[in-house]
């Protein structure tokens, strides 16, 4: 079975460009999350689906962050403009659905972010 | 969310025993993880345990839960240089975002 996969691997941008980042979680998984994990901290949940649908939104930076996941598949994450802060891995993760007891969490590799 | 503690930085030597532990902070979490990440690599699932267990053991890993004191620990047993990473102890409550800790760097020495 194929795991979450994320594109680009690594992105290096100067401060006030824009960036986006692609995610496409394991198949049959409805619930897909977008995590920040900057350096030396834990991941940080910045927005979650459930299908197209945002469950949580509440930590987004939603003045320069921004979501989407139409079909209820894939998603992109997008910042405009970028902040030297935001600089760090993001991480995107998929479960199967929310609230089943198989709602385990699985991660792709990242999108390493360093904004000059 | 509240903090879920863990201690920075644990060096064992190979072959030993390894005992990571956390303290969580939702009396009503569902699950709690443990995950371990590699140096440039994605976070890998190693296991979880359910609220209403207090010990879950897998091959090398055993996972002992303390409700009252909220606390969670891995224990990793004949621990190998491969198991060098940084290991991040979470908690959630079922179908909700995960709440991590800062994550406790492992080292295994010859």
């Amino acid at each position: 079975e194929a795991g979450v996969a994320q594109s680009p691997r690594y992105k290096i941008i100067e401060k006030r460009q824009s960036v986006a980042f692609w995610c496409n979680p394991i198949s049959g998984h409805a619930t897909l999350y977008w995590y920040q994990q900057i350096l030396g901290q834990g991941p940080k949940l910045l927005i979650q689906f459930q299908n197209n649908g945002v469950v949580d939104d509440s930590q987004l930076p939603k003045d320069r962050f921004s979501a989407e996941r139409l079909k209820g598949v894939d998603s992109t994450l997008k910042i405009q403009p970028a902040k030297l802060e935001d600089s760090a891995v993001y991480l995107c993760a998929s479960s199967f659905r929310q609230g089943y007891s198989t709602d385990t969490q699985y991660f792709g590799p990242g999108t390493r972010l360093t904004v000059l | 969310g509240e903090d879920v503690e863990q201690s920075l930085f644990l060096s064992v030597r190979e072959g030993d025993s390894s005992v990571i532990n956390c303290t969580y902070t939702d009396s009503s979490s569902t699950y709690l993880y443990w995950y371990k990440q590699e140096p440039g690599a994605g976070l890998q699932l190693l296991t979880y345990i359910f609220s209403n267990m207090d010990m879950k053991q897998d091959q090398r890993l055993t996972v002992l839960l303390n409700k009252k004191d909220k606390h969670l620990s891995l224990r990793i047993a004949d621990t190998q240089t491969g198991d060098s990473a940084i290991y991040f102890c979470a908690e959630s409550i079922s179908g909700y975002a995960l709440n991590f800790g800062k994550g406790t760097s492992l080292l295994v020495t010859p």
